[in-house]
């Protein structure tokens, strides 16, 4: 089944911790992998995403994430985390087809301490 | 200014009451989605539209019926409400699955 695992529901850190959010999928073929950020208020928008060759993708705001095929994961980092990270935090999945579904994961909501 | 609109934003109605939710995109993309979010479970596809006239069930199509009859369009249509419709919806576009998607900024619906 095509799915997409989150496992930290919840995060809460203090400012300039470093942020790691796990996330797995299920899905058959080639995968297009994508982190969304919801902040607070506002619409959904897109962190990075990944297609095809380096592994490490960089997005906006100091945001990466490493494609590991072998583990099927695409896990988020930041170095330092501020305030303003305070969201939810969405991870995505589609095949290559486009006829494809996109699986999205349960969420990470995270805290962060001033 | 590019962007994904949705009507109603609120909406609380009762069961077995038909209702549409509007959505309109100006970006000329081919692929639109429909999602649910509800708590602890994320974003859920209800369905899909690869381009005009050609849509797809997502994950959660039960109770819900769409069209695509204009590239801009895709209305999401409940026939007939019940309580478990309950959620926060979204509705995006991109150019095609794999790319970047443009979210609505969600309706909200109650069923009573």
């Amino acid at each position: 089944a095509q799915s997409v695992s989150q496992h930290n529901h919840h995060v809460i850190l203090s400012e300039a911790a470093s942020l790691e959010l796990g996330c797995n999928y299920s899905y058959g073929g080639t995968v297009n992998l994508f982190w969304y950020v919801q902040y607070p208020g506002q619409h959904l928008q897109l962190l990075l995403k990944y297609f095809s060759g380096d592994p490490l993708v960089k997005g906006i705001k100091g945001f990466e994430a490493e494609f590991i095929k072998s583990k099927f994961s695409f896990n988020l980092r930041k170095p330092s985390v501020q305030w303003s990270d305070t969201a939810e935090y969405f991870c995505a999945v589609t095949g290559y087809s486009s006829a494809s579904k996109i699986i999205f994961g349960s969420g990470t909501r995270l805290s962060i301490r001033p | 200014e590019a962007q994904v609109t949705q009507n109603p934003r609120y909406l609380i109605t009762v069961t077995g009451k038909k209702l549409t939710v509007t959505c309109s995109q100006n970006m000329n993309h081919e692929y639109m989605s429909w999602y649910r979010q509800d708590p602890g479970l994320g974003l859920r596809q209800i369905y899909y539209s690869m381009n005009v006239e050609v849509t797809d069930k997502g994950d959660v199509p039960e109770g819900y019926k769409v069209s695509r009859k204009e590239k801009r369009n895709f209305p999401l249509i409940l026939e007939s409400p019940s309580p478990n419709q309950t959620s926060l919806y979204f509705c995006a576009s991109s150019l095609t699955n794999t790319d970047t998607q443009y979210f609505g900024p969600g309706t909200r619906l109650t069923v009573l």
